[in-house]
């Protein structure tokens, strides 16, 4: 079983550029969070979402910042408008939703703002 | 809240050493989940356990252990006779769990970077 694929790795865009990072999650899994981790600190919640839907979105940024998971194909997080702050890794995990099991996470997008 | 301590920021040991990660969590609910995860210098996240607050059994897994103390409300954990290639930040989380089994979203302590000397 492929696991939580993230996509790309590593990602280089100019101030005022947007962002898309993909998450696809591991098969079978309908629940997808979103955690970003600023240089030398812990992970932060920003987003979760299952199929279609956002469940919470508490994490988020208020402004430039959005995300979907579609009925088809991966989640996205996007990022508007970029700046140097926004430099970090963004991990994505997924879960089953039904029974608890652990988060699996991908291996995350390093976002460079230069 | 929830809010995860992990007060040691950074930890050197020698190889073969025995070094113990300390975890303190704060939670208003009854029922969570703790977890441990290593990020090694490649930067991905590796699971290494998760522990139900109604299980304060402690774990051993090869050369790791955890110390689940609900009173403390600590999750400590041990690596017995370090290697070099232990050397990773460990982020300890918790996670509440909802009515219906599934977990929401995890708290992440803000890690300790542990190095091991050869």
């Amino acid at each position: 079983n492929a696991g939580v694929m993230q996509n790309p790795r590593h990602l280089v865009r100019r101030r005022g550029q947007e962002a898309r990072l993909r998450c696809s999650p591991m098969k079978g899994h309908s629940h997808v969070y979103w955690y970003r981790q600023l240089p030398e600190e812990g992970l932060k919640f920003m987003v979760y979402l299952q199929k279609e839907n956002i469940i919470d979105e508490s994490g988020m940024p208020k402004e430039r910042f959005s995300a979907e998971f579609p009925k088809e194909g991966p989640s996205i997080l996007r990022i508007q408008q970029v700046v140097r702050g926004d430099s970090a890794a963004y991990f994505c995990a997924s879960s089953p939703g039904t029974e608890y099991t652990e988060a699996f996470f991908g291996q995350g997008t390093r976002l460079t703002v230069v | 809240a929830q809010k995860v301590t992990q007060a040691q920021t950074e930890i050197s040991v020698v190889e073969k050493e025995d070094v113990t990660l300390d975890c303190v969590y704060e939670t208003r609910d009854t029922t969570y989940y703790l977890f441990w995860y290593k990020q090694p210098p490649s930067g991905e996240l590796v699971f290494l356990i998760r522990r139900n607050s109604f299980d304060e059994q402690n774990e051993i897994s090869g050369r790791y252990s955890w110390n689940f103390q609900k009173s403390t409300s600590s999750f400590n954990f041990t690596i017995t006779a370090s290697q070099v290639v232990d050397s990773a930040v460990y982020f300890c989380a918790l996670s509440e769990a909802l009515m219906s089994g599934s977990a929401r979203q995890l708290t992440f302590g803000s890690g300790t970077q542990l190095t091991v000397l050869p």
